[in-house]
């Protein structure tokens, strides 16, 4: 079956503008999970949610980040007022319910 | 606190075994992974263990977890170009989030 699969893959934005990065979990998957990649801090956890809900919201690094997940299937993450410290590859995983995450490509933001 | 850490490097010969190794902190883990990933893409689940268990194999993968030294390894038997990548041990932590570790590169020389 379909992977979990995030758009865009790749997003060029200038300092100041706000983001939105898209994933759509496997289908049936009820947790969903952002974490963001970069050389610096390596793999970090940004927010989880069950359901349509977000249990652990504890890494987001700012009030310039935040999360929905709506029917229990899509999320968006936003990042408003983009700096250049945000540019890393973020990735979304899900899962069904406590279970294996499964990853996908990952959406990699470059802000100039 | 969770921490989890692995060596960065890892260079073996086509054919020979290759032994990845990453210790933990957090003993209440219930769940041990280990990822793969390969230039420009995701993360890939390549298997994980249960923390009751001591060793889980799967074809030519070989789980081996010492909970009393928090210690978790991986082994590639036959290891081949294709498996060239970066692997990443994780935990999961009390609210199903992973915790990483920096990735060990493997290096796979024909």
């Amino acid at each position: 079956g379909a992977g979990v699969s995030q758009s865009p893959s790749n997003k060029v934005t200038e300092k100041g503008k706000d983001v939105e990065l898209r994933c759509d979990p496997i289908s049936g998957h009820t947790a969903l999970y952002w974490y963001r990649q970069s050389l610096g801090q390596g793999l970090e956890f940004l927010i989880y949610f069950q359901g349509n809900s977000a249990p652990d919201k504890s890494g987001l690094p700012s009030d310039r980040f935040s999360a929905e997940r709506t029917g229990g299937s899509v999320s968006t993450l936003t990042i408003q007022r983009t700096q250049q410290e945000d540019s890393a590859v973020y990735l979304c995983a899900s899962s069904f319910d406590a279970g294996a995450q499964y990853f996908g490509p990952g959406t990699r933001l470059t802000v100039l | 606190g969770e921490d989890v850490e692995q060596s960065l490097f890892l260079s073996v010969r086509e054919g020979d075994s290759s032994v990845i190794n990453c210790t933990y902190t957090d003993s209440s883990s219930t769940y041990l992974y280990w990822y793969k990933q390969e230039p420009g893409a995701g993360l890939q689940l390549l298997t994980y263990i249960f923390s009751n268990m001591d060793m889980k194999q799967d074809q030519r993968l070989t789980v081996l977890l010492n909970k009393k030294d928090k210690h978790l390894s991986l082994r590639i038997a036959d290891t081949q170009t294709g498996d060239s990548a970066i692997y990443f041990c994780a935990e999961k932590g009390n609210t199903g989030k992973l915790i990483f570790g920096q990735g060990t590169t493997l290096q796979v020389k024909p």
